[in-house]
């Protein structure tokens, strides 16, 4: 049964930024969300995590809804180099070893 | 620096035949994870180790597939008589701290197709 809903594919234009949705409904209070990606022929790669503030980092931000039970996962200026599928994860605590990833979203970023 | 490295990239098996897979992971990670990834699926996971100790296999699909990190580094993903069923990339992951931590660092996987 599966934690987390996102759209099967979006595009979006170079430059621009991409805001990448996903529901968790049914996310519990101890469970953070984690935003992986996977460009095409290498394995995922981590991006961001949040349990209830927005966050910020180099490669993204993450908004997370007041009562959690939805995100965005922002690329503020996507670049050919960001097409890649992209897996909203919901896991217990930052120990939680088990990373269940679900379909995602597959990203095409044109020119 | 070195990430997870995986060999071999590619491997092509007739039915029946046995595989092994390797994963070296980051030096010094104390965890080790595999996944399975069929083709436009997301990864599944299939075994945890903990240094030499496997801690969790609840995700291997049979008795045919087994794995191993005997001496808390390199680990070998092995897979018995290979079935179709079995083609699929594998992923290997690792990560310093003694279970997922904040984030599990891929190789780029190794890509199974049995005839």
């Amino acid at each position: 049964d599966a934690k987390t809903t996102q759209p099967p594919s979006m595009d979006c234009a170079e430059g621009r930024a991409a805001n990448l949705p996903c529901n968790h409904s049914t996310i519990s209070g101890n469970e953070y969300v984690y935003w992986y990606r996977q460009i095409h022929s290498q394995g995922p790669q981590y991006i961001i995590h949040g349990l209830k503030n927005n966050e910020t980092n180099e490669m993204a931000s993450l908004i997370i809804t007041e009562d959690r039970k939805s995100s965005t996962l922002i690329l503020p200026h996507a670049t050919l180099r960001d097409t890649a599928v992209y897996y909203c994860i919901v896991r217990v605590a930052q120990d939680d070893y088990k990373l269940s990833f679900g379909a995602g979203t597959t990203v095409t970023v044109r020119a | 620096g070195a990430g997870v490295s995986q060999s071999p990239r590619y491997k092509v098996a007739k039915r029946g035949q046995d595989v092994a897979l390797r994963c070296d992971p980051i030096s010094g990670h104390v965890s080790l994870f595999w996944y399975q990834q069929a083709l436009g699926q997301g990864p599944e996971f299939l075994t945890y180790f903990q240094n030499e100790a496997q801690l969790d296999k609840s995700g291997l699909p049979s008795d045919r597939f087994f794995a191993e990190r005997p001496e808390g580094s390199v680990s070998t993903l092995k897979i018995q008589r290979t079935q179709q069923e079995d083609s699929a990339v594998y992923l290997c992951a690792s990560s310093p701290r003694t279970s997922g931590g904040k984030t599990q660092y891929f190789g780029p996987g190794t890509r199974l197709l049995v005839l």
